[in-house]
């Protein structure tokens, strides 16, 4: 069955870069769908990042495009994020998940704190 | 970002039925139709329904989904205590080639 596993720090200071692993397990992300990124800000609710293609075609959500830069490596079978600029306000659980026709394998995600 | 709009909070009573709305426009739920999420405290998003009204092997019968114009509606039967969580709705929006989430709905059974 398909398992997806974020990792990272756990702690990044404010204006350097937030970078994040998701390692999938039991299907080749060369094989098909988006990959995608999400997060959840303490008590709130989700936002989606972006998502990479198997193709390697990106999307990103309008209001981050400018700081997030998602890629993949077929041969690790691994999908990465990387947020510039990180303040305090990126500080979220951020989960990582397949986009079949819709998020259907979700990561049990990874909490990111932003502090200095 | 435009997000999808759901009522922030929905109670029913046990063994109830409760019907959790999502309304978007013609570029998201109107265009791609709707998928819906289940997300209790402190675990990742449950997948329960995609295009409308499909859902994932093993999701009970007992949530059901649909759609009408731009209005994606979420409809569980014989509420269980279990069934107390975070829903959210989602839909790709072919107009900002994003997906968007709705702010999401907490249902509580009483």
């Amino acid at each position: 069955q398909v398992q997806l596993q974020e990792s990272g720090p756990g702690l990044v200071k404010p204006s350097e870069t937030l970078s994040l692993t998701c390692t999938v397990s039991g299907y080749s992300i060369n094989s098909g769908y988006y990959w995608g990124w999400i997060r959840q800000p303490p008590g709130k609710g989700l936002e989606w990042i972006g998502s990479v293609y198997h193709s390697g075609s990106t999307y990103y959500n309008p209001s981050l495009k400018s700081r997030v830069t998602i890629s993949q490596d077929t041969s690790k079978n691994q999908v990465s994020l990387k947020l510039i600029s990180v303040t305090a306000a990126d500080t979220a659980v951020y989960y990582c998940a397949r986009d079949a026709t819709s998020l259907d394998v979700w990561g049990k995600g990874t909490t990111v704190t932003v502090s200095s | 970002q435009a997000g999808l709009t759901q009522p922030p909070s929905v109670s029913k009573d046990l063994r109830q039925t409760a019907t959790l709305t999502c309304t978007g426009n013609s570029n998201n739920v109107g265009d791609q139709g709707a998928a819906w999420l289940q997300q209790h405290q402190g675990h990742p998003p449950k997948l329960l329904s995609y295009r409308d009204h499909n859902r994932p092997s093993g999701i009970s019968e007992r949530f059901s989904a649909s759609r009408s114009g731009n209005t994606a509606s979420l409809t569980i039967t014989g509420l269980q205590p279990e069934d107390e969580a975070d829903y959210y709705c989602s839909a790709w929006d072919s107009s900002l080639s994003a997906r968007v989430f709705g702010g999401g709905t907490k249902l509580t059974v009483l």
